[in-house]
């Protein structure tokens, strides 16, 4: 059964960098995911696509601090010299034949 | 520009049906395969259902039980979800979502349409 799973918190201070992880379930571990972004009141937005390989596609317009990489089952969402916009929640999605799976979502709070 | 706006939603009685449309515009809409995904009131994001862009393959998450239907109309840039019986615990923001052209991820989303189950 695909899962991804995710830490439910995350903070750093402004100007750090804060890294998320994405934890595929057994069976899964070479597949790739996407990150959305939910900034407070507002809807999704997507990110990136992160490979096994570690590769990324980000979508439009999506800064330069926001990288991916991967290890093992893990994928995982750098976010670099935080910024307060970049408050929020993060989710990790992933997709089989006739489902799609979203994790519980980290939320990332900038001190 | 890229741009998806849902519409549709409302107060609605348990029980009730309600027809929820999102309008494409800015990409070639009947080349893409789209998603809708709900967010139930401090919640996380729940994906329910799957349409290809020729909507020869459609998928529902299990939870819906047969309630939602989805289609679309490639002539008029339209995605759309009929849900019927609906209870309390369908009451949610529902965002449609564009899917990329090679792989499944959503890629694209709309603001989102509130939808409110409630006697």
């Amino acid at each position: 059964q695909l899962v991804v799973t995710q830490s439910p918190s995350a903070s750093a201070s402004l100007g750090a960098s804060v890294k998320l992880t994405c934890t595929l379930s057994s069976g899964h571990r070479n597949d790739a995911i996407a990150w959305h972004q939910q900034q407070p009141g507002r809807g999704p937005r997507f990110l990136m696509k992160v490979d096994s390989d570690g590769g990324h596609s980000k979508g439009v317009g999506i800064p330069a601090r926001f990288s991916g990489s991967s290890s093992g089952a893990d994928r995982y969402l750098t976010i670099s010299s935080l910024q307060s916009e970049d408050d929020g929640d993060y989710y990790c999605q992933a997709w089989d034949i006739g489902i799609h799976v979203f994790g519980t979502g980290t939320k990332v709070t900038v001190l | 520009e890229v741009q998806l706006v849902e519409s549709g939603g409302g107060l609605v009685k348990p029980g009730g049906s309600l027809r929820l449309s999102c309008a494409a515009s800015g990409f070639t809409f009947s080349t893409h395969s789209m998603n809708w995904v709900r967010q139930a009131p401090g919640k996380g994001l729940e994906w329910v259902s799957s349409i290809s862009s020729t909507s020869k393959y459609i998928f529902y998450a299990d939870s819906l039980k047969g309630r939602f239907t989805i289609s679309r109309d490639n002539a008029k840039n339209s995605l759309y979800l009929q849900m019927e019986s609906l209870t309390v615990e369908d009451t949610a923001v529902y965002y449609c979502a564009r899917v990329n052209y090679y792989d499944p991820y959503m890629e694209v989303w709309g603001k989102g349409t509130s939808v409110t189950v409630s006697s």
